[in-house]
């Protein structure tokens, strides 16, 4: 079974300055998508980007690009210029839409981010 | 706009009250999942779909039904409602089962 880990479950950085997010995943597969979620104080669970591990460009979305190391298995999440919209809880995901149980993500225990002035 | 939505956002109810959740998405997707999410066990699939007449289990299937009669709609259900499905409930939808879309999500209360 899959498993993905976050360790840090809190983490704050100030405003305009860059800070990165850990996440390690354990899969036997060879094929599957790796994603970052976004779940401000609102509750809604946001897309901010995504990776498909047979690709080896790391993916980018504006301010927020990844750091995918397929054979270590590690997915971080930087932000750069950090604004006070970004804080919110972020989740890593993982997905192999060709295994048993059609497209169950599975997820990361999250990491608060608190953006300060 | 391409979106998932979710109804009702915030229902209060009663032990064995049954109730429907609806979820409803534009974009023409194949695949559909109810999640849970819950403090310190964080999300969980509860439901999936692969396409019309087609659904199967997640990991926390007891309690709940699901259909999907249409491409578009796939509501949950909860026949008779305990405390314990007291959650935050996400609708998401995906083309290709890979990059999946979040509904708005539905707090659920059960007294």
């Amino acid at each position: 079974a899959q498993t993905v880990t976050q360790s840090q479950p809190e983490m704050s950085v100030q405003e305009a300055e860059t800070v990165t997010l850990s996440c390690t995943y354990d899969t036997s597969e060879n094929n599957y998508y790796l994603f970052w979620y976004k779940q401000p104080p609102s509750r809604q669970m946001i897309l901010v980007i995504r990776q498909e591990a047979y690709k080896q460009q790391n993916a980018t979305e504006n301010r927020f690009s990844v750091n995918f190391q397929k054979a270590a298995k590690s997915f971080s999440l930087k932000i750069s210029d950090s604004q006070l919209g970004d804080t919110a809880m972020y989740f890593c995901a993982f997905v192999n839409p060709l295994t048993g149980g059609g497209n169950k993500l599975t997820f990361g225990t999250g990491t608060q981010l608190k953006v300060e002035l | 706009e391409a979106q998932v939505t979710q109804n009702p956002r915030y229902l209060i109810t009663v032990t064995g009250k049954k109730l429907t959740v609806t979820c409803s998405q534009n974009m023409n997707h194949e695949y559909m999942s109810w999640y849970r999410q819950d403090p310190g066990l964080g999300l969980r699939q509860i439901y999936y779909s692969m396409n019309v007449e087609v659904t199967d289990k997640g990991d926390v299937p007891e309690g709940y039904k699901v259909s999907r009669k249409e491409k578009r709609n796939f509501p949950l259900i909860l026949e008779s409602p305990s405390p314990n499905q007291t959650s935050l409930y996400f609708c998401a939808s995906s083309l290709r089962g890979d990059t999946q879309y979040f509904g708005p999500g539905t707090r659920l209360t059960v007294l």
